[in-house]
């Protein structure tokens, strides 16, 4: 069966630090892999999604980055973090192709100070 | 383009009473559509599907019906409990597979 790995569960960060998020499926092999935001009480927001190595979209221009450098590897990154990166990220992945859901990591929970 | 719109929150019951979440959504074509649950602190989990009209998906006591007449897909569950307790998300896959979310709709259910 497949699963999602997503690390850290909690993160507190100073303004200005760099961030690194990284989400893993095992499982599956060529995965849409996505990033979300949830700000806290609010819906999602897509930030990213990539249908393959090194093929990344953005959705939502930002100080944030995503990058794919294996198959079953998503990274979220800034080089300087803002008081307005606080929230709740969430990686997915689905299959390719029509009507396929997406099935969510546990989410990272990111506190910038 | 897409959009999904949910019944806005929080929905309060009590213990054993039926549970109605609306959900309408516009779109081009014949998206498929998913319900959503996230429980307190949690990612989202995949609740229940439905991937052409008329279709039923149920999970756990859930039940949404995929209405192309009146474009809707709302949750239904006969006798909810405490640990229902969670955001519902109603979501649809548009012509790029990418999914469209509704706001989320919190369900609070007392004892």
């Amino acid at each position: 069966s497949q699963t999602i790995h997503q690390w850290p569960a909690t993160l507190v960060q100073p303004v200005g630090s760099p961030l690194s998020l990284e989400c893993t499926v095992e499982g599956t092999s060529n995965p849409n892999l996505y990033w979300y935001r949830q700000a806290a009480g609010r819906g999602l927001q897509l930030l990213f999604y990539s249908v393959g190595i090194g093929q990344i979209s953005s959705e939502v221009p930002q100080n944030l980055s995503a990058s794919r450098p294996q198959d079953r590897q998503f990274i979220l990154s800034s080089k300087k973090l803002l008081l307005s990166d606080s929230g709740f990220y969430l990686c997915a992945w689905s299959k390719g192709g029509t009507g396929q859901p997406q099935h969510f990591g546990d989410g990272t929970r990111l506190s910038i100070l | 383009g897409d959009s999904v719109t949910q019944m806005e929150g929080p929905v309060t019951l009590s213990e054993e009473a039926f549970l109605t979440i609306n959900c309408t959504y516009t779109a081009t074509g014949y998206p498929s559509l998913f319900w959503y649950v996230q429980y307190p602190g949690e990612g989202l989990q995949l609740l229940l599907k439905a991937t052409k009209a008329d279709d039923k998906g149920s999970n756990k006591g859930f039940e949404a019906t995929y209405r192309k007449e009146t474009t809707s897909f709302h949750l239904e569950k006969g006798s909810v409990q405490v640990s229902d307790s969670a955001v519902y998300f109603c979501a649809l896959t548009d012509s790029n597979y990418q999914l469209i979310w509704g706001a989320g709709t919190k369900l609070i259910i007392k004892p």
